[in-house]
């Protein structure tokens, strides 16, 4: 979910364990979608996008499902790793004409894998 | 593959200073964005450009400058720096990248700018 405040929403999983992060966005014109991944001191690392027109898009351990009904994007971490613990967040953008590269940010998700 | 890079990496400067922070990338991607991040804001975008000497203001152009007279090099300036521009600043790149839908952002690792 997207943070309130000063204080990230957080999710503490078990290592082995699959994670699900959420985002709700608010645009319903919007047409693409993405989820980054960042850690402590680094930049935001691309995990997985997907358009408008798919449901579900997968990647090595990941899984992005979008719900245009309710506005709705999850993130599906499978056996989740230690090395997965960061702050993930979601990304839109919004179709319009010209400028239609640029992205709004979610505020993120931090994840802690516990071993 | 370089990708996408950024200059100094940490930078500490007193208000009124002009400061530039550089950005570059190797992918000949057309679209190009900075970002600055705070806690409680996350991602802001600053300006962005969509080629060569084309460039717009995004979400809080105040007090910055950009240039793009090459596709690769995005410089952004803070023509007199204040302590609120004391954030952590992210160049990003898009464009057409082989496997990959073009609208992807790359970000690079960042520039700490700290203004006393």
């Amino acid at each position: 979910g997207e943070s309130v405040g000063l204080h990230l929403p957080t999710l503490s999983v078990q290592e082995g364990d699959n994670s699900i992060i959420n985002c709700a966005y608010s645009n319903s014109a919007s047409d693409y979608f993405i989820w980054y991944k960042q850690e402590s001191g680094k930049g935001p690392q691309f995990i997985i996008d997907i358009r408008s027109n798919m449901d579900k898009r997968q990647g090595q351990r990941v899984t992005v499902l979008l719900n245009k009904t309710v506005k709705h994007l999850s993130l599906q971490i499978a056996a989740t790793q230690p090395g997965d613990s960061a702050v993930y967040f979601c990304a839109e953008k919004r179709s319009s004409g010209g400028s239609n590269y640029k992205l709004t940010f979610g505020k993120g998700t931090l994840l802690t894998v516990n071993p | 593959d370089a990708g996408i890079t950024q200059s100094p990496r940490y930078k500490i400067t007193e208000t009124g200073r002009q400061v530039t922070l550089m950005c570059h990338q190797t992918w000949s991607h057309s679209y190009m964005f900075w970002y600055r991040q705070d806690l409680g804001h996350g991602l802001r975008l600053i300006y962005y450009s969509a080629a060569a000497d084309i460039t717009d203001k995004g979400e809080v152009p105040d007090g910055y400058v950009v240039s793009r007279s090459k596709t690769e090099n995005f410089p952004l300036t803070l023509e007199s720096a204040t302590r609120s521009q004391t954030s952590v600043y992210f160049c990003a790149s898009s464009g057409p990248t082989s496997g990959r839908f073009q609208e992807t952002q790359y970000f690079g690792p960042g520039t700490r700018l700290l203004v006393l």
